[in-house]
């Protein structure tokens, strides 16, 4: 049973260049998160999403970002226009159930560059 | 204020020492989990707790609901045990599902 799959692992962009983050979860698994992780900061929420629909995005940036969790294929996290501010470590964490007491399960990350 | 705490922030102990990192929160959680990333690593999940406490190998996770503390212990230390160690919560009720950090405790293990 594969774990939950990120690609790239690494993303180098120029500034004002589109990122696209996929995110695959564990199999059985159709509750996705994604977290950043900036240098030298902790660990924050972005967005909850569920198969075709976005749960929780509370923690998204207001412009730029988006994400998708299409019935079919991976989730996807895009960030339009890159800024230098951006780069960072992308993780998305993928559960059985979104509730309570559900473990989540954390991918290898995505380090986006922006240069 | 964060909501969660941890401390220390660094702590560097010589192979074989007991080791405890300690995490306050401030909110009410359905559910804390610990985890550990290594340097440029990814992340792995090492606990998630409700109650109680849990063992796996020489890492031991406790949980006091009331005073809303957990603490992490390692023991018979070994240098690979040298990581970030995170403590995280859910926040329990309704509205936002995805875990609330700690700033994460820096463990180096010396030989």
């Amino acid at each position: 049973n594969a774990g939950v799959m990120q690609n790239p692992r690494h993303l180098v962009r120029r500034r004002g260049q589109e990122a696209r983050l996929r995110c695959s979860p564990m199999k059985g698994h159709s509750h996705v998160y994604w977290y950043r992780q900036l240098p030298e900061e902790g660990l924050k929420f972005m967005v909850y999403l569920q198969k075709e629909n976005i749960i929780d995005e509370s923690g998204m940036p207001k412009e730029r970002f988006s994400a998708e969790f299409p019935k079919e294929g991976p989730s996807i996290l895009r960030i339009q226009q890159v800024v230098r501010g951006d780069s960072a470590a992308y993780f998305c964490a993928s559960s059985p159930a979104g509730r309570s007491y559900n473990e989540q399960f954390f991918g290898p990350g995505t380090r986006l560059t922006v240069l | 204020k964060n909501e969660v705490e941890q401390s220390p922030q660094n702590l560097t102990a010589q192979e074989g020492e007991f080791i405890t990192i300690n995490c306050s929160y401030s909110v009410g959680i359905s559910a804390l989990h610990w985890l550990q990333q290594h340097p440029g690593g990814g992340i792995v999940s090492l606990f998630m707790l409700s109650s109680g406490k849990k063992k796996h190998g020489r890492l031991i996770a406790t949980i006091n609901i009331q005073e809303k503390h957990s603490s992490l212990h390692i023991t018979a230390s070994h240098p690979r045990d040298s990581a970030v160690y995170i403590c995280a919560v859910r926040k329990a009720g309704g509205g936002a599902d995805g875990l609330t950090f700690g700033k994460g405790t820096h463990l180096i293990i010396q030989p």
